[in-house]
């Protein structure tokens, strides 16, 4: 099946740094990625919508300036974590739609744990 | 708004044992639900859904049915082996929330030989 990478698969940095995560399908062009973060023990949460070269949707309550998306190109969406504090520490998972893919019909990348000391 | 809720693990078997994942939602219209698998070190996959009341999704021995009257899409299956350990994620999606899906907090199920 398609497969959906991510880098790095765990980091570690200080506050106020900045991270950034890549999101990669390595078998199909993707126009559409989606940005996911969970808390331990709890579900994944839709963070935003990420179409290839244009502006990303944030789900209400998601800081666009805080978490910026950019999908440059078919196959490659990055997260960046701007001024990152303790709280923002979590696992972000990523998923791209194959082309006129129904919305479950998503791939998920492994994940990556970000941990901000 | 939507919302599901399903059991919290870890959920441990013994090989050819039957499982079980309870699932329950609230949506305000008509969901589609599914079933996601993550292997570990792997992204999620769907495992199977159900698009509409009665429906049965089914794959690879899994088995969950729509039940509109209870609101709940249960996952079975009828002996788990080694390599159904794995995380199990609910969902469901709704056309007139954009078709976003919305995921339960997962259940760890471990397999013992």
């Amino acid at each position: 099946g398609a497969v959906v990478s991510q880098h790095p698969s765990w980091v570690i940095c200080k506050s106020g740094t900045s991270v950034k995560i890549e999101c990669r399908s390595l078998d199909f062009q993707a126009t559409t990625m989606f940005w996911y973060r969970q808390f331990p023990k709890q579900s994944l949460m839709l963070m935003a919508t990420s179409n290839e070269g244009s502006k990303a949707t944030y789900e209400q309550g998601v800081e666009k300036d805080k978490f910026l998306i950019n999908h440059a190109s078919l196959t490659l969406s990055t997260l960046t974590v701007t001024s990152a504090h303790p709280e923002d520490s979590s696992f972000y998972i990523c998923s791209a739609l194959p082309p006129q893919g129904a919305r479950e019909t998503q791939y998920f990348g492994p994940g990556t744990r970000l941990l901000v000391l | 708004g939507n919302s599901v809720t399903q059991m919290e693990g870890p959920v441990t078997l013994s090989e050819e044992a039957f499982l079980t994942i309870n699932c329950t939602y609230t949506a305000t219209g008509y969901p589609s639900l599914f079933w996601y698998v993550q292997y570990p070190g792997e992204g999620l996959q769907l495992l199977l859904k159900a698009t509409k009341a009665d429906d049965k999704g089914s794959n690879k021995g899994f088995e969950a049915t729509y039940r509109k009257e209870t609101t709940s899409f249960h996952l079975e299956k009828g002996s788990v082996q080694v390599s159904d350990s794995a995380v199990y994620f609910c969902a469901l999606s709704e056309q007139a929330a954009g078709n976003k899906l919305t995921f339960g907090g997962g259940t760890r199920v471990l397999v013992k030989p």
